[in-house]
């Protein structure tokens, strides 16, 4: 079974400074899709960036960008910039690329919370 | 506007007492299911649907049913509630479930038992 490992129960940076938050990951598969998810006081689950295992090019979206190493099964989230609205608990999840029922699901880390400090 | 809404949002109930959280989701997607969300454990999933009368057993299905008579609602029932129910619960929808879909969550339902 997959597993994924958030290393880092609470994280903190100042506003304006870049953040790196990780992630590892388990699995025996060599296709696979990997998220970030930020879930701010409101509770929602927004989708920040997702990534498929088969491109090499790390995904980008405007402050948000990871470092994905495939060898390492690692899967980092830098954000840039910060800014208070990105306080949050930020999860990594991942899911199989195999098509049927029981491999849609998202396998989530453990989550990390973010404190941006004005 | 495309969502998923979840009813209700917050939720106080006694030990055996019945409930019935909802969830509705109008972008006609086939694939829903629920996670419940408990601190330090991430998000799990309970059970999930890939249309309407499919329903299997995710992860930590254990004390929850659910059901799948129209596309667009999948609500979540647990008939005996007990305290380690206590959690928060998200329901989530995409297309066809597929690997390359975008899962869409709901608001999240807080739920205690006391």
């Amino acid at each position: 079974a997959q597993t994924v490992t958030q290393s880092q129960p609470e994280m903190s940076v100042q506003e304006a400074e870049t953040v790196t938050l990780s992630c590892t990951y388990d699995t025996s598969e060599s296709d696979y899709y990997l998220f970030w998810y930020k879930q701010p006081p409101s509770r929602q689950m927004i989708l920040v960036i997702r990534q498929e295992a088969y491109k090499q090019q790390n995904a980008t979206e405007n402050r948000f960008s990871v470092n994905f190493q495939k060898a390492a099964k690692s899967f980092s989230l830098k954000i840039s910039d910060s800014q208070l609205g990105d306080a949050a608990m930020y999860f990594c999840a991942y899911r199989r690329s195999v098509n049927g029922g029981s491999n849609y699901k998202l396998t989530f880390g453990k989550g990390t919370l973010l404190t941006v400090n004005p | 506007e495309a969502q998923v809404t979840q009813n209700p949002r917050y939720l106080i109930t006694v030990t055996g007492k019945k409930l019935t959280v909802t969830c509705s989701q109008n972008m006609n997607h086939e694939y829903m299911s629920w996670y419940r969300q408990d601190p330090g454990l991430g998000l799990r999933q309970i059970y999930y649907s890939m249309n309407v009368e499919v329903t299997d057993k995710g992860d930590v299905p254990e004390g929850y049913k659910v059901s799948r008579k129209e596309k667009r609602n999948f609500p979540l029932i647990l008939e005996s509630p007990s305290p380690n129910q206590t959690s928060l619960y998200f329901c989530a929808s995409s297309p066809y479930g597929g690997a390359e879909d975008t899962q869409y969550f709901g608001p999240g339902t807080r739920l205690t038992v006391l």
